[in-house]
């Protein structure tokens, strides 16, 4: 089955760090770009994150720029958000999303949550 | 950063009955525009890429239509499994989604 499997959210202090997972399986995760979207309680969508299939490209939203890295293992078939200095505005659920060959989101994961408060 | 603008934020619609939702975007994006729908506790699921063409498994009642910086969703004839969130998200630079329109029964 082709999917996307989040994993390593939870409660985090103000300032503090968390590491989000994405697995993937059913398809040839080396081959695809990668992105990060989060969406807070209530609240639309945002993007957070791309890396290109080899690492060659990444980019941030200005948001996080500085404070999260995104990182793969094509190995591993994984994709990863290293969140640094987390403030309250950041909590929300992550999803890892497929850039599909039509250049959109065509494969997204069911997300975890993350909690920022004291 | 492009901005989309979504509208209405929430349409009351009968079942049965068509759905006419919009999307603008701040800058042209050409045809790079799709439009998602989400329901409570659920991922977005992906409708219309290219403007225009319905993704795989998508039911012919949905379809997608404009270029450039303006944009139509229309859901010809509500089904009850249809009421949700639709966002729609411009990948011409990047990505950045609409703020959602609600469709709801009336």
């Amino acid at each position: 089955e082709v999917q996307l499997v989040e994993s390593g959210g939870g409660l985090v202090q103000p300032g503090g760090s968390l590491r989000l997972s994405c697995a993937a399986s059913g398809f040839t995760f080396s081959s695809y770009s990668m992105n990060w979207v989060r969406q807070a309680p209530g609240k639309g969508l945002e993007w957070v994150s791309y890396i290109s299939s080899s690492s060659g490209t990444i980019s941030y939203a200005d948001s996080v720029k500085g404070r999260f890295t995104i990182s793969r293992d094509n190995a591993k078939n994984s994709l990863y958000l290293q969140m640094n200095s987390l403030r309250d505005e950041d909590t929300a659920v992550y999803y890892c999303a497929r850039r599909g060959t039509h250049g959109t989101t065509d494969l997204w994961g069911q997300g975890t949550l993350v909690t920022v408060s004291s | 950063e492009i901005v989309m603008t979504q509208s209405p934020a929430t349409l009351s619609v009968s079942p049965g009955e068509r759905a006419t939702l919009s999307c603008r975007a701040s800058q042209s994006v050409n045809s790079n525009l799709a439009w998602y729908q989400q329901k409570p506790g659920q991922a977005p699921r992906l409708l219309i890429y290219g403007a225009s063409t319905r993704a795989t498994g998508i039911p012919v009642r949905f379809s997608g239509s404009g270029s450039g910086t303006e944009f139509t969703l229309t859901i010809s004839s509500l089904q009850s499994e249809d009421f949700a969130v639709y966002y729609c998200q411009q990948y011409n630079n990047w990505l950045t989604f609409g703020g959602g329109t609600k469709v709801e029964i009336k």
